[in-house]
C-alpha cells in the first residue's frame, strides 16, 4: 500500500527567501506524485504533477518539485517566498488499482514573515 | 480541467439533523469522489461514486451516515446523517484524475452545533 509523509507540519520562512517542503512517499509500484495548495476557506488547487518523463517538474506561482526515486522523494520548492504563498500545502501519491486511489500527506502549512 | 460548483459553502447545524452537499461539475466525469477533511487534518476519502451504481465506501464510513447519490454523470450528493460535533469539518467533492491530478470543489464548511 502506499503512503505519503510530509515532514514538519508548520514552515516558517522570511519573505524572498527560499521554500522548501519535504515530501516521502513509498509505493509498491510507479507512482503519481502530486502537490495541492489550499488556501483559507477554499478547496484544493492543484500545483503540480509527476507522473513519467522528466523528474524536475515546473508547476504554477513559481513552484517546482523533484521526483528522486531513490530516495522515494518529492520535495516541493520555490526560490523566493511571497507573502501570497502562505497556505497548507499537501503532498499526494496516486497508484493505478483498477482505478487511481490517491493518498494524501498531512500537509504542511506554510507561513511568510515579512 | 473541470469545474466544480460545490454548495453549500458553509453551514450551521444542529445534531441530530441531516445536511446534503451538492457538486455540480461542468462536463462528465465517470468518477467523483467524497472527502472530509476534519480540522487542522489532511483529507481522507470518504467514497467513490460512479453514476448507475452504489457509492463504494472507504473503511470507517458507511452508507446509512453518508449516502451518496449519483443521479448522472455531472451531479453528486452526499448526505451528512444525524449529525453530531464530531461530523464538524470541511467536505470535499472531486472528479477522478487519471493521473492528472484531481479537480476539487471548493469545499462545504460544516459545524455542527
Amino acid at each position: 500500500a502506499q503512503s505519503v509523509t510530509q515532514l514538519g507540519s508548520h514552515v516558517s520562512v522570511s519573505e524572498g527567501a527560499l521554500v522548501l517542503l519535504r515530501c516521502n512517499y513509498s509505493s509498491s509500484v510507479p507512482p503519481y506524485l502530486f502537490w495541492y495548495v489550499q488556501y483559507p476557506n477554499q478547496g484544493l488547487q492543484l500545483l503540480l504533477k509527476y507522473t513519467t518523463g522528466a523528474t524536475l517538474v515546473k508547476g504554477i506561482n513559481g513552484f517546482e518539485a523533484e521526483f528522486k526515486k531513490s530516495e522515494t522523494s518529492f520535495h516541493l520548492t520555490k526560490p523566493s517566498a511571497h507573502m501570497s504563498d502562505a497556505a497548507e500545502y499537501f503532498c499526494a501519491v496516486s497508484v493505478s488499482t483498477g482505478g487511481f486511489k490517491t493518498i494524501f500527506g498531512a500537509g504542511t502549512r506554510l507561513f511568510v514573515k515579512a | 480541467s473541470a469545474v466544480i460548483s460545490q454548495k453549500p459553502s458553509r453551514d450551521i447545524c444542529q445534531r441530530g439533523t441531516s445536511l446534503t452537499i451538492q457538486c455540480q461539475v461542468d462536463s462528465q466525469v465517470t468518477m467523483m469522489f467524497w472527502y472530509r477533511q476534519q480540522p487542522g487534518q489532511s483529507l481522507t476519502l470518504i467514497a467513490t461514486a460512479n453514476q448507475g451504481s452504489e457509492a463504494t465506501y472507504e473503511s470507517g464510513f458507511v452508507i446509512d451516515k453518508f449516502p451518496i447519490s449519483r443521479p448522472n454523470l455531472t451531479f453528486s450528493t452526499l448526505t451528512v446523517s444525524n449529525m453530531s460535533p464530531e461530523d464538524s469539518s470541511i467536505y470535499l467533492c472531486s472528479v477522478e484524475g487519471t493521473g492528472d491530478g484531481y479537480t476539487f470543489g471548493s469545499g462545504t464548511r460544516l459545524t455542527v452545533v
